[in-house]
């Protein structure tokens, strides 16, 4: 069975610190490995990482895959209030030909002013 | 330009009846993806609609069906509903998916009684 685990499952840090969120996984068919940010109640697409070692960044976020040892990570830098959130990430694997997404449980981040 | 909207936002059933749910994509995209989110089992891939046509599809019982229509809108139909079927049901648009850069609806909060 495909299996996204993040780790840790909560976080409370003070604001400007640097976070580090975890993604490991065991699919049969992976695909690419995608970052999402929910506040309330809509997910906030973040990044779409299909190759490793190749680091996507967007402002103080960035994120890197490592396909030979099944994981990805999720940096924040000078965390700020507004980073408060849970991250999701989820794998997209292939299954007799179609897409699916299987999400890992979230690690909830809270940023202390 | 307009964001994803979900209607109704909240939504009162009782089990054993059906309920449709329904998603108007951001204009121009044609993939719509929906999702179901529990605290119990997180976030999960319902399945995606392309040009009219389920492309993909996750592991939910054929009670949980959709459509999509020519004008992208999606429609997502669970019939005879069962306590566990209580959630908030998401909805995800993007230009061509199924899940590169989706962006998410608010949600229908749906509780079976």
């Amino acid at each position: 069975e495909d299996k996204v685990v993040q780790s840790p499952l909560s976080l409370v840090v003070h604001e400007g610190d640097t976070v580090t969120l975890n993604c490991s996984y065991e699919v049969t068919n992976f695909r690419s490995l995608l970052w999402y940010k929910q506040e309330k109640k809509a997910p906030t697409f973040l990044f779409m990482l299909t190759s490793s070692g190749i680091e996507k960044k967007s402002g103080r976020l960035s994120s890197i895959l490592d396909k030979k040892e099944l994981f990805s990570i999720l940096n924040i830098t000078a965390t700020q209030t507004g980073d408060s959130a849970v991250y999701l990430c989820a794998v997209e694997v292939l299954i007799q030909g179609a897409q699916k997404l299987v999400f890992g449980q979230g690690t909830r981040l809270t940023i202390n002013p | 330009k307009a964001g994803v909207t979900q209607t109704p936002r909240y939504l009162i059933k009782t089990r054993g009846q059906q309920v449709t749910l329904s998603c108007s994509p951001i204009s121009g995209h044609r993939s719509v993806s929906w999702y179901q989110q529990t605290p119990g089992q997180g976030l999960q891939f319902l399945f995606e609609y392309f040009s009219e046509t389920q492309r993909n599809k996750g592991n939910f019982p054929g009670r949980f069906s959709g459509r999509q229509f020519s004008n992208s809108r999606s429609e997502m139909n669970v019939s005879t509903l069962e306590l566990g079927d209580s959630a908030l049901y998401l909805c995800a648009s993007s230009l061509t998916g199924p899940f590169y850069e989706q962006y998410f609806g608010p949600g229908t909060r749906l509780t079976v009684t």
